[in-house]
């Protein structure tokens, strides 16, 4: 079944250090999208990607790293300069590659609940 | 930047009551997705509005985008616990989400 998964759905993370969700799509989508969302709010976009081996920041990408040399593949790196990463990590993607036409449906992961410990 | 505004942000009604949500944009929407989000789990799709006055319909719950685009009203008729969850809308264009209105349902 064609799908977008997300792992692990629960993360550890000691303060200092880094830490990579990982977000895989069997969709044949062009594009890719991370958000954050904290209790009671509703989704920030971290970053986005319209291509292989392209990717821009959202409104609050700093702190976070990514990368896509896979089109399946956009792994997200919370890393130690993120000063508040306790946060419901949520990936999607979706065919339409241009942002600012519109997409077609786009489809999410479970998501992925990191705390640091 | 777009921006997306939900209201109410919260809403509790009785089983059986039907309810309204709506979404404000700040700019001209190319389109608007509708989605549900049960707490501490991924979005599930309910429908995409792209053209200005369209109204989509599904089982209980109606969607409209106004003519102008900028507005969108989510209706659910008779609504029922399975109705319970965040609704968020989003723009179809960079993908950007309204804060979410959480929903209950009293029995």
């Amino acid at each position: 079944d064609g799908g977008i998964t997300q792992s692990p759905k629960y993360l550890f993370r000691k303060e200092g250090q880094n830490v990579t969700l990982s977000c895989e799509q069997n969709l044949n989508h062009d594009a890719m999208y991370w958000y954050r969302q904290d209790p009671g709010q509703g989704l920030r976009l971290i970053y986005y990607s319209q291509i292989v081996n392209d990717f821009q920041k959202g409104d609050i990408a700093e702190g976070y790293s990514v990368s896509r040399e896979k089109k399946e593949s956009f792994p997200l790196t919370v890393t130690s300069a993120q000063k508040n990463p306790t946060a419901f990590y949520l990936c999607a993607s979706s065919m339409g590659s241009d942002l600012y036409r519109g997409n077609t449906e786009a489809f999410f992961g479970q998501g992925t609940r990191l705390t640091v410990v | 930047s777009q921006e997306l505004e939900q209201s109410p942000q919260s809403l509790i009604v009785q089983e059986g009551k039907n309810l309204t949500i709506n979404c404000t944009s700040s700019k001209t929407l190319y389109g608007l997705y509708w989605y549900k989000q049960k707490y501490g789990e991924g979005l599930i799709f309910l429908m995409m509005l792209q053209k200005g006055g369209e109204e989509k319909s599904h089982e209980k719950i109606t969607a409209k985008l106004d003519e102008k685009k900028q507005q969108s009203s989510l209706h659910i008729t008779a609504s029922q616990p399975s109705h319970a969850g965040i609704y968020l809308c989003g723009a179809t264009q960079k993908l950007v989400f309204g804060q979410g209105t959480r929903l209950t349902i009293n029995p």
